[in-house]
Formats: structure tokens, sequence, C-alpha cells
């Protein structure tokens, strides 16, 4: 069974820096792309940032570009997200994907972030 | 970036009844492959979203088969053949043709009458 574990959300003062892990286990995790994919309260979905299997490619949208970091351990089946800079837009629930170069196949439950004073 | 347009944004449906969604985009999300890399997940309440359609029209694993979806060129369409009282939730089309860009819908919330 596919399962995807986030943690790492809190709460943040704006400036602030949080880091997100997502643990992996049901697949292998080596052989896949992974995403993060944030919610607002009450919004819709946007994607933030995905991985390839090896690490070689990155891509971010672009309100965090230069802020968020992902990158990704697979001796350990985890993917991180570095979120530096942090904005009060920033607020969200950040899902962990698996898949990101076609769909993103299985989602963990997800992680909140807020970012206020 | 691809902008994706959902209608309705929100559906209220009868059970035993037909629905449908329509996600139109602003350009074809058709790779040089010759896929059309759209989507369609269900965010039921509470819960995150899944899966349901991937490249227009093929079913995930274990999506009952009143769910559907078709389409090419710019528009596309969700629908379930008869409405459940499970299907309740929000509905969003996703776009991955841009390799590093991905985008999604508003999203369609459907409840049951």
């Amino acid at each position: 069974e596919v399962q995807l574990v986030e943690s790492g959300g809190g709460l943040v003062q704006p400036g602030g820096s949080l880091r997100l892990s997502c643990v992996a286990s049901g697949f292998n995790f080596g052989s896949t792309t992974m995403t993060w994919v944030r919610q607002a309260p009450g919004r819709g979905l946007e994607w933030v940032a995905n991985l390839k299997e090896d690490g070689s490619d990155e891509y971010y949208v672009d309100s965090v570009k230069g802020r968020f970091t992902v990158s990704r351990d697979n001796a350990k089946s985890s993917l991180y997200l570095q979120m530096n800079s942090l904005r009060a837009e920033d607020t969200a629930v950040y899902f962990c994907a698996r898949g990101g170069a076609r769909y993103f196949e299985y989602w963990g439950q997800g992680t909140l972030v807020t970012v206020s004073s | 970036d691809i902008v994706l347009t959902q209608t309705p944004l929100s559906l209220s449906a009868t059970p035993g009844q037909p629905a449908s969604i329509s996600c139109k985009s602003s350009q074809s999300p058709l790779r040089s492959d010759g896929k059309t890399y759209l989507h369609w997940y269900l965010q039921k309440p509470g819960q995150s979203p899944q899966l349901l359609i991937y490249e227009v029209s093929n079913r995930f694993s274990g999506v009952p088969d009143r769910f559907s979806g078709s389409g090419s060129g710019t528009d596309f369409t969700l629908k379930i053949s008869r409405v459940e009282a499970e299907d309740v939730g929000v509905y969003y089309c996703m776009q991955s043709a841009q390799i590093s860009s991905k985008t999604f819908g508003q999203g369609t919330k459907v409840e049951i009458k």
C-alpha cells in the first residue's frame, strides 16, 4: 500500500523558515518523480514544486522561486521542502504527491503551514 | 502558463442522474509525444485529492466506471453517468503538458440534492 506522510508544518512568523518532510512507503521511491502541492484555506489546489527521481531536475511555481527548495533522500524514501522568507500568502496545507512528470497518483494527508505574526 | 477554466463552479446533482463538468484550457495540453496531459481529481470533504482520470480519458485504478473523461484540443469534460452520494466533493482538472509548470482549474463543488 502506498503511503505518504508529511510533517514539519506549524506556525511561523513572516520572514521565517520551515522545512517540510514527506516519508514514503509501499513503492520504489527512488524511481519516481515527487511533487509538492499546496491548498490555501478554503481555496483550490496549487502545484508548488517537483523533483525528478535522481534529483537532476527541479521545477517551481513562480511565486516560490528563490525562496523554496525541494530535495530528496532516496535512501530514506523522503522528500523535503525547505521554505525560506515565508509570507502570509504561503499559508496553506502542503501535500506531498507521488508522480509529477505526468500526473499525481497518490497524495499524503498534508501538513498545515501558517505564516502569521 | 496554461490557464484552465472550469464550469460550473458548483453543481447540485440528483442521485441516479448524470452530471458533467467542463474544463477549458487556454492552450492545448498536448505534448510532443502525442499525449494530452489533462487529468481530473476529486477532493472529498476533509480528504486529500485523489486521481480519477488521467490523460483525458483513462480511469485510474479503482475508479468506478460511472466516471468518464473526454475531450480534445482545449475542451474537456468529466461525466458521471449516475451520481451517487459518495461523489460529493470538489473536482479539479489539471494540466501537466509543460514540464516546468502544472496548473489546476478553480474546482467545481458537487453537492447532492
